[in-house]
C-alpha cells in the first residue's frame, strides 16, 4: 500500500499559467477530498467525491478552480490562470465510506505561482 | 457551525517533559474528533480519534487524548516526549451532514522539543 500519491510534489508556474494537480487514492477508497493548505488559512477544504461522482465542491473558489475524477484511480485538481494568491500545499485525501473511518492523506504539491 | 480552535500556535518543551495541546471544538452534536500530524514535507498522519464511549483514547507513540463534553475540549497528552515528536498537531472535528463528509480543522499547534 503505497498511501495516496500526489504528483507532481512541486510545481511553479508562471501567474495566468494552468497547473494541473495529480491524485492517486489509495486502491479501493470511494471518498476522495481535496484540501488547501495555507500558513494564514490553515487547512481548508476544497472538494469531496464519492464513488467518482462530485458529491461538495462547497470550498472551491468559483472561479479559475475545478476538479475531476474520471475514474476511481485517480483524480485531478486544475487551477486556470494562476495567481499568486493561489500558491499553497494542495492535499488530496481518501477513505472508504463507512461514516467517520479514516482519511489517509497524500504529502501533498506545493504549487508556488511567481 | 463546527469549528475547531487551537489556542497555542507554538509550544516547547524539553525533551522527557510531559506535554499537553489543547483543543477546543464548537459542534451543535456530538462530535467525532481527530488528532492529526504533520511532520516537514509530509501529509497528516493520524494520531488518534474520539467516536464514543471512554473519554480517554489512546493513540501511536504513545499520545492520548481526553474528550470532555462539558468543556468542548479535546485535548492531546502525552507523558513523555521525544525530539521526534517535533512536527505540527492539528486537531479535527468531522462534519457529516446529509451526504456530504469533511474534517474541519484547527490552524495547528507546532511542537519543538529541545534537547
Amino acid at each position: 500500500n503505497a498511501g495516496v500519491i500526489q504528483t507532481p510534489r512541486h510545481k511553479v508556474t508562471g501567474k495566468g499559467q494552468e497547473a494541473t494537480l495529480w491524485c492517486e487514492p489509495i486502491s479501493g477508497h470511494s471518498a476522495v477530498f481535496w484540501y488547501r493548505q495555507t500558513i494564514v488559512q490553515g487547512l481548508e477544504f476544497l472538494t469531496y467525491f464519492r464513488n467518482q461522482a462530485p458529491i461538495d465542491d462547497s470550498g472551491m473558489p468559483k472561479e479559475r478552480f475545478s476538479a475531476q475524477m474520471p475514474n476511481q484511480s485517480h483524480s485531478t485538481l486544475k487551477i486556470q490562470s494562476t495567481q499568486p494568491q493561489d500558491s499553497a500545499v494542495y492535499l488530496c485525501a481518501s477513505s472508504s465510506w463507512t461514516g467517520n473511518t479514516e482519511v489517509f492523506f497524500g504529502k501533498g504539491t506545493r504549487l508556488t505561482v511567481v | 457551525a463546527q469549528s475547531v480552535t487551537q489556542p497555542d500556535a507554538r509550544v516547547t518543551v524539553s525533551e522527557g517533559a510531559s506535554l499537553q495541546l489543547r483543543c477546543k471544538y464548537s459542534s451543535s452534536v456530538t462530535p467525532y474528533l481527530f488528532w492529526y500530524v504533520q511532520y516537514p514535507r509530509q501529509g497528516l498522519q493520524l494520531l488518534l480519534k474520539y467516536y464514543s464511549g471512554d473519554p480517554v483514547v489512546q493513540g501511536v507513540n504513545g499520545f492520548e487524548a481526553e474528550f470532555s463534553k462539558s468543556n468542548s475540549s479535546f485535548h492531546l497528552r502525552k507523558a513523555s516526549v521525544h525530539w521526534s515528536d517535533s512536527a505540527v498537531y492539528f486537531c479535527a472535528v468531522s462534519l457529516i451532514t446529509g451526504n456530504t463528509r469533511k474534517l474541519i480543522f484547527g490552524l495547528g499547534t507546532t511542537l519543538q522539543v529541545q534537547p
